[in-house]
């Protein structure tokens, strides 16, 4: 079954700090591990995506890291911001296959 | 100039009514979806049409029923509403199917059944 976990599931960060959020996966046939981000009263939005030829990807103050041989990829957020308060979504797929999303980690940022 | 647009915002009805939530794109998108977020914020995929063909159908209730007159609109008409119904359902689309890179969504519509 395809499956990706996520954790945790809130998360509360001091204004500067590093906001880390993690995701496995069981299926080793997934090659697209998106990030999306939900403002409360909207949709989600794409906000980095990795493949696994490579371990990292960063994109500002957003880093991906991907752990092939452990199945686990994470979202750094680097000098947290107000503004980042959201909540985010990990997901993978494969080919033709559907996105599947973990459940969500609510993030919020500190003054 | 939103790119991808859902009506209504909010919808709150009775158990046992009939709803319909409309979508429109213009991304000029061949590939619409509907999800469901739960009260926990758990996404699922609902349904996928691709260019007005249904690709996707996850196991839902044959109350639901996608409608897409042309690629640009995919609706969702609901019957015999039940409480267990109510969630955030979002529209979305992506270029092509099978190439899931982007999708696009829209603002969702909160449906509360009372």
């Amino acid at each position: 079954q395809q499956q990706v976990k996520q954790s945790p599931q809130s998360l509360i960060v001091q204004k500067g700090g590093i906001s880390i959020i993690n995701c496995a996966y069981e299926n080793t046939a997934f090659d697209y591990f998106p990030w999306y981000q939900q403002f409360p009263g909207k949709g989600p939005a794409l906000l980095i995506a990795i493949r696994p030829d490579v371990s990292e990807k960063k994109e500002g103050r957003f880093t991906i890291s991907f752990n092939k041989s452990a199945k686990q990829f994470s979202l750094h957020i680097m000098d947290s911001q107000p503004g980042d308060s959201a909540t985010y979504f990990c997901a993978a797929n494969f080919g033709n296959e559907k996105l599947t999303f973990g459940t969500g980690t609510r993030l919020t940022i500190i003054p | 100039d939103t790119a991808v647009s859902q009506t209504p915002k909010y919808l709150v009805t009775q158990m046992g009514n009939d709803k319909s939530i409309k979508c429109e794109q213009n991304l000029g998108h061949d590939t619409m979806y509907w999800y469901k977020q739960d009260s926990k914020k758990f996404l699922k995929i609902m349904f996928s049409y691709n260019n007005k063909e249904l690709i996707i159908n996850e196991t839902v209730p044959n109350r639901f029923s996608p409608k897409s007159p042309d690629k640009a609109h995919l609706n969702l008409h609901i019957n015999s509403l039940e409480l267990g119904d109510s969630a955030v359902y979002f529209c979305a689309s992506s270029q092509e199917i099978g190439v899931v890179e982007k999708l696009f969504f829209g603002s969702g519509t909160q449906l509360s059944v009372l």
